[in-house]
């Protein structure tokens, strides 16, 4: 199955500014997605990123304050811009692996103060 | 909004006893279904997936998954301390086959 990188692993970071968060695939994949796991709750879809094309992104998430890149086929970034307490979650990357189901990346804990 | 519906528990067993964990999802297009647990502080972990109607067994784990009922669940026999964890159903949904997941049941095993 796919291993995927994903950096930093936690951050704590000051409102108003942005944190770009990395993730690092070791095959080439079609689709990777961005999700959002705030405290004691379960997984949100952010957004999906094709390469080549903008990301889609959920209802209630927008390109503005989530820009995603997605240069090639092995790499994506989500930038979590102007930041919030609000914003104080885990941001996970997840790829489709086929066979294997999709797997998911470690992790960026991200506290704003 | 397509949605994914978990007991989100806790679901207490003791140890050796068959726990069992259900889902219902409102997608009647959804095609594959997943089961992940999650330990506290670490991202989530592929447990069984499974697409056909009928049960799909691995190990201790079996998957059971009804369509016509919209209703995918998870047993686990011989249930261990160390199962205890929150366990996500996830839904396949739309072009992209994205992942929808429910709130998570969390399971404690007592000894």
């Amino acid at each position: 199955s796919a291993v995927i990188s994903q950096k930093p692993s936690r951050d704590i970071c000051q409102r108003g500014t942005s944190l770009t968060i990395q993730c690092q695939v070791d095959s080439q994949v079609t689709m990777m997605f961005w999700y959002r796991q705030q405290p004691g709750q379960s997984l949100t879809l952010i957004a999906t990123a094709n390469q080549g094309s903008e990301a889609t992104y959920e209802s209630g998430f927008v390109i503005d304050k989530f820009p995603i890149s997605r240069p090639n086929l092995t790499f994506s970034t989500l930038t979590v811009s102007n930041m919030s307490p609000e914003d104080s979650s885990i941001y996970l990357c997840s790829v489709d692996g086929g066979f294997y189901g999709y797997t998911f990346g470690s992790g960026t804990r991200l506290t704003v103060v | 909004q397509k949605e994914v519906e978990q007991n989100s528990g806790p679901l207490s067993v003791p140890e050796g006893a068959i726990a069992s964990l259900n889902c219902t999802y409102s997608d009647r297009g959804s095609q594959s279904f997943f089961w992940y647990r999650q330990y506290s502080g670490k991202s989530p972990e592929l447990i069984m997936f499974i697409y056909s109607n009928g049960d799909k067994e691995d190990g201790r784990f079996t998957a059971q998954l009804n369509k016509a009922s919209q209703y995918v669940s998870l047993l686990i026999r011989d249930s261990q301390p160390s199962d205890s964890a929150t366990y996500l159903c996830a839904v396949s949904s739309g072009g992209y086959n994205k992942l929808i997941f429910g709130a998570g049941t969390r399971l404690a095993v007592h000894p």
